[in-house]
């Protein structure tokens, strides 16, 4: 049972550019979590969403940001116009409904350029 | 609103001696606590968790956590370091009343020493 999944690994962007990073969940795992760990800091809190539908995003930034899990296919966090503050691990994790705990992804650390 | 604050950013012990990790939380409704370990360019792995029932919480590579309402507190501790322990280690807080979202606190890194 493979794991939470999330690719690239590894995201380089220039300044202006978007970046988009891919998270797919564990095998019956209907929720995922988005969350943004920045250099010496603990992991912040994003978004938390369910198959299309977003059911928390009051960690999310007003602009540039975005997330959506669709019926199909992975979970998506997407920056546009990524500035350097962008640059952190970005953890994806997911669970069953309503459980405690969730299984964290091996991250995807973006740097910006 | 709820916090955590993990006391010590870096704990350096011996190995075979007694690791505490200290954290204390805020919380306005009964908390659910977590912690997690996060070795080197991976993501978070969930050591043990509290949720109800007894105080005192078991988990994975001889760790367990006491929740002691009375001072906030759900400190983690291991009678017996190993090498494979040096990691960085993360409390976290879920309102019982805010499924799905958690608050980690900054974290603290833990080195042994031979």
């Amino acid at each position: 049972n493979a794991g939470v999944m999330q690719n690239p690994r590894h995201l380089v962007r220039r300044r202006g550019q978007e970046a988009r990073l891919r998270c797919s969940p564990m095998k019956g795992h209907s929720h995922v979590y988005w969350y943004r760990q920045l250099p010496e800091e603990g992991l912040k809190f994003m978004v938390y969403l369910q198959k299309e539908n977003i059911i928390d995003e009051s960690g999310m930034p007003k602009e540039r940001f975005s997330a959506e899990f669709p019926k199909e296919g992975p979970s998506i966090l997407r920056i546009q116009q990524v500035v350097r503050g962008d640059s952190a691990a970005y953890f994806c994790a997911s669970s069953p409904p309503r459980a405690l705990g969730y299984t964290f992804g091996s991250g995807t650390r973006l740097t910006v350029v | 609103a709820q916090s955590v604050t993990q006391l010590g950013s870096h704990v350096s012990v011996s190995e075979g001696a007694l690791v505490l990790l200290r954290c204390n939380y805020s919380s306005s409704v009964p908390p659910y606590l977590f912690w997690y370990v996060q070795y080197p360019n991976q993501g978070l792995q969930l050591l043990l968790k509290y949720t109800t029932g007894a105080t005192l919480v078991k988990g994975i590579n001889g760790f367990e956590a006491e929740f002691k309402k009375s001072e906030t507190s759900f400190h983690l501790t291991k009678p017996s370091a190993h090498m494979s322990d040096a990691a960085e280690y993360f409390c976290a807080v879920s309102e019982t009343d805010s499924w799905g979202k958690l608050q980690f606190g900054a974290g603290t890194q833990v080195v042994v020493t031979p």
